[in-house]
């Protein structure tokens, strides 16, 4: 589709359960970005794939967060043990890699609230 | 008028008047540049794009402009509507591609009064 799906738009999660998202990227894009929101400010980018690859993880935190791109699966972003400094909006986006067109495409989703209580 | 609130920055202005958002990028070896509105409840939305090969670039009822030498963006909204209240951000990457992260400057929140 034209639309990049996150899964789910909200969860609810208690201190150290464990937490996963889902992103399915637009068809036929082949890069996979994760951002992480809180209360509206910044974006910090996470972890993007090349198709299943995993392109930049410079983002990520090394223990807790994890991620994958799948083929023929929706991507996931999974966050073991979750603390309440999780809670945030956790963004999937999507881009062509080759194109000059505007933006690439890099489309975003709407989006996944995750809160930790 | 513009002020700093608990947050984020915030600009309030009557329907009509033109809006003018800034962003200031801190990487030089940025060549590409985004904004993108934010409304509540949503993802970012795509609004205009330059690259750094350019000053300016217009689209409908906005203009970006980019000055490099001071490393700052900005983004006008013309004749500005109740439809155009959401949070602004500004977007960079080095690399003028797809595949290059984005890094997003601080948010600027529009409200429009009617």
């Amino acid at each position: 589709g034209e639309e990049v799906a996150q899964t789910p738009k909200h969860l609810v999660r208690g201190e150290g359960q464990k937490a996963k998202l889902y992103c399915a990227p637009i068809k036929g894009h082949s890069y996979v970005f994760w951002y992480q929101q809180v209360l509206k400010n910044e974006f910090k980018f996470l972890i993007s794939f090349q198709n299943e690859n995993v392109f930049d993880e410079t983002g990520m935190p090394k223990e807790r967060f994890s991620a994958k791109c799948l083929p023929n699966s929706p991507c996931s972003l999974e966050i073991q043990a979750t603390k309440l400094e999780d809670s945030a909006v956790y963004f999937c986006a999507s881009s062509q890699s080759s194109t000059q067109g505007p933006n690439y495409g890099y489309t975003f989703g709407s989006g996944t609230r995750l809160t930790v209580v | 008028g513009e002020s700093v609130g608990l947050h984020l920055p915030t600009l309030s202005v009557q329907e009509g008047d033109n809006s003018i958002i800034n962003c200031a990028y801190s990487n030089s070896a940025s060549d590409y540049f985004i904004w993108y509105k934010q409304e509540s409840g949503k993802g970012p939305q795509f609004i205009i794009d330059i690259r750094s090969n350019m000053d300016k670039r217009q689209g409908q009822r906005v203009t970006v402009l980019l000055n490099k030498t001071v490393k700052h963006l900005s983004l006008q909204i013309a004749a500005t509507q109740p439809g155009d209240s959401a949070v602004y951000f500004c977007a960079e990457n080095i690399g003028n591609s797809g595949y290059s992260t984005l890094t997003f400057g601080k948010g600027t929140m529009l409200l429009v009064s009617p």
